[in-house]
């Protein structure tokens, strides 16, 4: 059972260009997280996603940032005329359907964006 | 404010035991996290535990938890140089939502 992959795992950008992040949750998850590494700084949550829906977006940047998880497909996490201080690591987060009180969040390896 | 804070660096020597502190603000937490980030690689769940328990051991990790100076202490037993990483507590108001992390703490283990 692969692990959640996330791709590119490294993205240069210059200033002004878009993003796009994808995220594989693992096989049988249907919610996907992403956070946010800034450098030297813990993870800051940024959307909580199932399938089609948008659960909480409380952590995204009110413009230039966006999130899907289409029925069919990876998440995508996209930023729009990006700037410097989006270089950071993203991450990617899944877990299973909630039944449980408790479910772990399974990371990915997160992708490096640069932007120059 | 942070509302989960670590101490940044921790220095010791392999068969050192180490302990990794945690406080966080938020009383309506339930379950507490510490996750290991290995240089370049994503974040791997270490252990947690539930806010109703004082303490949790598994193998060489031990847990401890304050619930009432919310505080959190992450102990490894026997530290090795491959537990060199960035360790990082977080919590969560319910198991299933959204994870708010604490800045890290680098561990250094010299042989």
């Amino acid at each position: 059972n692969a692990g959640v992959m996330q791709n590119p795992r490294h993205l240069v950008r210059r200033r002004g260009q878009e993003a796009r992040l994808r995220c594989s949750p693992m096989k049988g998850h249907s919610h996907v997280y992403w956070y946010r590494q800034l450098p030297e700084e813990g993870l800051k949550f940024m959307v909580y996603l199932q399938k089609e829906n948008i659960i909480d977006e409380s952590g995204m940047p009110k413009e230039r940032f966006s999130a899907e998880f289409p029925k069919e497909g990876p998440s995508i996490l996209r930023i729009q005329q990006v700037v410097r201080g989006d270089s950071a690591a993203y991450f990617c987060a899944s877990s299973p359907v909630l039944h449980e009180p408790h479910y772990e969040q399974y990371f990915g390896p997160g992708t490096r964006l640069t932007v120059t | 404010g942070e509302d989960v804070e670590q101490s940044l660096f921790l220095s010791v020597r392999e068969g050192d035991s180490s302990v990794i502190n945690c406080t966080y603000t938020d009383s309506s937490s339930t379950y507490l996290y510490w996750y290991k980030q290995e240089p370049g690689a994503g974040l791997q769940l270490l252990t947690y535990i539930f806010s109703n328990m004082d303490m949790k051991q598994d193998q060489r990790l031990t847990v401890l938890l304050n619930k009432k100076d919310k505080h959190l202490s992450l102990r490894i037993a026997d530290t090795q140089t491959g537990d060199s990483a960035i360790y990082f507590c977080a919590e969560s108001i319910t198991g299933y939502s959204t994870l708010t992390f604490g800045k890290g703490t680098m561990l250094l283990v010299s042989p």
